[in-house]
């Protein structure tokens, strides 16, 4: 079945470093979500990206899906201990039925 | 609007119990999914309902299984309950999935089930 990797698994930043997570498939991606579940919660909604080289941002926060939309990436500028958590990619599987979770990047931002 | 909603969010079963677990999803959404969280593993999809019809299932074994009312509302059932099976239970509901591109996701806070 379809997967989708994400890296990398574990990430320890110092507060005000920047961080990245990059999500990939081995093939095209009609569209995908970003969600970021704090420690002790529930996964949360952040973006949805649809168009090939797409950029949305956030604040500190910026999405982007690849040309070939097989890759999408999310970059965290100047982190903050807000930050902390894991931040998962998801994408409709190739029936576009059910939705394939990446396995997540758990940011830990030391103060 | 009023967001997913779980119950009961903590649930403490011994092996062999049964335990259901009920979602209610967002108003006007159809569509229910469930997901296993453990540390470590992620999020293990278990199956999806819309519209009273399971559409989709994971792979996990027959002791789990589902359904959905006719006001969305969805339940889960474990059977037969292992050690193996205390995890965080997550629904998440969404419009419908294959209404592109209306298809995020949102979840509820989750069941913590502990089985000893």
């Amino acid at each position: 079945g379809q997967q989708v990797m994400q890296i990398p698994q574990y990430q320890h930043v110092q507060e005000g470093e920047d961080f990245t997570t990059y999500c990939n498939s081995s093939t095209t991606l009609s569209n995908i979500q970003w969600y970021k579940q704090r420690p002790g919660g529930h996964p949360v909604f952040l973006i949805q990206l649809v168009k090939s080289g797409e950029v949305k941002k956030q604040k500190r926060l910026t999405f982007q899906f690849g040309e070939a939309k097989k890759n999408s990436s999310l970059h965290i500028t100047a982190t903050q201990t807000t930050d902390v958590g894991t931040y998962f990619c998801d994408t409709p599987d190739n029936y576009g039925q059910n939705f394939v979770f990446g396995p997540g990047t758990r940011l830990s931002v030391l103060p | 609007k009023a967001g997913v909603t779980q119950t009961p969010r903590y649930l403490i079963k011994t092996r062999g119990q049964q335990v259901t677990l009920s979602c209610s999803p967002i108003s006007g959404h159809r569509s229910v999914s469930w997901y296993q969280q453990t540390p470590g593993q992620g999020l293990q999809f278990l199956f999806e309902y819309f519209s009273e019809t399971q559409r989709n299932k994971g792979n996990f074994p027959g002791r789990f299984s589902g359904r959905q009312f006719s006001n969305s509302r969805s339940e889960m059932n474990v059977s037969t309950l292992e050690l193996g099976d205390s995890a965080l239970y997550l629904c998440a509901s969404t419009i419908n999935p294959q209404m592109f591109p209306y298809n995020e996701q949102f979840f509820g806070p989750g069941t913590r089930l502990t089985v000893l």
